[in-house]
């Protein structure tokens, strides 16, 4: 089975901090992604990597930035956190292609003070 | 622009009973899918189904149909025999092709079906 994890199911951190969330797939996946979930909203793209260090921005990469370093391994950051990203943030990963479906992780909620 | 559309915020099933959730989409791509994902309050995204703009037969998996009108540009999921456990937020999405990635996901703003018994 596919496994997508996370570093933390709930995270709270203060205005201004920067802070890490970290995703990891065990299924060789090309592709990883990034999104957050809001009421009402949906899902959005914030970011998405094709292979390691390559990276695209998503609909709504202002105020974050990623990092792919190894293959199974997903980093979004928040360079300086804001009570507006205050959000669950879902990790995605899938095979090259165009209808592989995607898996997702267990989502970490983020609370910014 | 691509773009999906959930109507139903939430709905209400009698345990038992099938219920068809609605999701209307918007592409000028000739070749898209489409997938609809179960969200348990625990958080994760389960895949349920596809369906490519392609396919001549609708997709079924288990209890979950896709009844797909292309003409009409609607996929709406229909779980027959429903559950409690089935109760859940249910996300349609398309596949978005742009600027030559593929694998991008546009969703909807999701259905929370509530299964009473």
């Amino acid at each position: 089975d596919v496994k997508v994890t996370q570093s933390s199911r709930y995270l709270v951190k203060r205005t201004g901090e920067k802070v890490f969330l970290e995703c990891v797939q065990d299924m060789d996946h090309e592709n990883m992604f990034w999104y957050r979930q809001d009421p009402g909203l949906g899902l959005r793209l914030i970011y998405f990597s094709y292979d390691v260090k390559m990276k695209e921005k998503g609909d709504i990469p202002e105020g974050y930035s990623v990092s792919r370093e190894k293959k199974e391994r997903f980093s979004l950051i928040l360079e300086s956190a804001s009570t507006n990203q205050t959000s669950m943030y879902l990790c995605a990963s899938s095979l090259a292609g165009k209808y592989n479906e995607q898996f997702f992780g267990p989502g970490t909620r983020l609370t910014v003070l | 622009a691509q773009k999906i559309t959930q109507t139903q915020p939430g709905m209400f099933v009698q345990e038992k009973e099938a219920v068809t959730l609605d999701c209307t989409y918007d592409t000028s791509d000739p070749s898209y899918g489409l997938f609809w994902y179960k969200q348990p309050s625990s958080g994760e995204m389960i895949f349920l189904i596809y369906q490519g703009s392609y396919d001549q037969q609708n997709a079924t998996e288990g209890r979950y149909s896709l009844n797909f009108q292309k003409a009409r540009k609607s996929a709406n999921l229909v779980i027959s025999a429903s559950q409690l456990g089935d109760s859940a937020m249910y996300f349609c999405a398309m596949r978005a092709y742009r600027g030559g990635a593929t694998n991008k996901l546009i969703f909807g703003t999701g259905t929370l079906l509530a299964v009473q018994p």
